[in-house]
């Protein structure tokens, strides 16, 4: 999607190992989000951002941590890899659209799919 | 637990005929609810949106449909089309900054 790149788009791990995924936006927005797809459970919140150096939980942040240094990239690592990590990470911005209803709209990025074995 | 319940898990639907698909929340501070529209191998992309002040909203053959005392809204996906097989996500949040999610509906329009 235009304006965020997610990297790597594909990832195999072994258990153990510490992942990072990294999330690139050119749109200056001040919110950003990393989501996890997993069937049956829709899009869970892991953790977000609301400017440099400001992050927060979300519903599923064991196991995780993220870092943002500038506002353009917002990182995701997974300290120790587990099976249970296996997913689909997305991530999304937050940015004003200008629109009546929806002045605050979110943009996602394609996804990282990550298998750890 | 999952704040935004969201049902039937998949539906068949024929070209022309309507989709529907409902979800209930039980946070009454929410005051957000769009759907996104999500295709194999791609990020969700919102469809259309809604807040809690109108009971409806329609945006060529997509509608919401809200029920603020039931805390139930749904979309219509009206004259359904091949291209519209996709997975649907219905979502909620407070003050449009955090999105709880449903668990999604796979639609599938059969020609």
């Amino acid at each position: 999607d235009a304006g965020i790149t997610q990297s790597p788009r594909h990832k195999v791990t072994e258990t153990g190992t510490p992942v990072t995924l990294r999330c690139h936006q050119t749109e200056n927005h001040r919110y950003m989000y990393w989501y996890r797809q997993d069937p049956g459970h829709g899009l869970r919140l892991i953790h977000y951002s609301y400017g440099v150096k400001d992050t927060d939980k979300g519903e599923v942040s064991d196991g995780y941590s993220v870092s943002r240094s500038k506002t353009e990239d917002f990182l995701l690592t997974l300290e120790s890899a587990t099976s249970s990590q296996t997913s689909v990470y997305f991530c999304a911005t937050r940015g004003y659209r200008g629109n009546k209803e929806d002045n605050y709209g979110y943009t996602f990025g394609s996804g990282t799919r990550l298998t750890v074995v | 637990q999952q704040q935004v319940k969201q049902s039937p898990q998949s539906l068949i639907v024929q070209k022309g005929g309507i989709s529907i698909i409902n979800c209930a929340y039980e946070n009454t501070a929410f005051d957000y609810f769009p759907w996104y529209q999500q295709f194999p191998g791609k990020g969700p992309a919102l469809l259309i949106a809604i807040r809690p002040d109108v009971s409806e909203k329609k945006e060529g053959r997509f509608t919401i449909s809200f029920n603020k005392s039931a805390k139930q809204f749904s979309l219509h996906i009206m004259d359904s089309q091949p291209g519209d097989s996709a997975t649907y996500f219905c979502a909620a949040s407070l003050n449009d900054y955090k999105l709880s999610f449903g668990a999604g509906t796979t639609v599938t329009v059969r020609a």
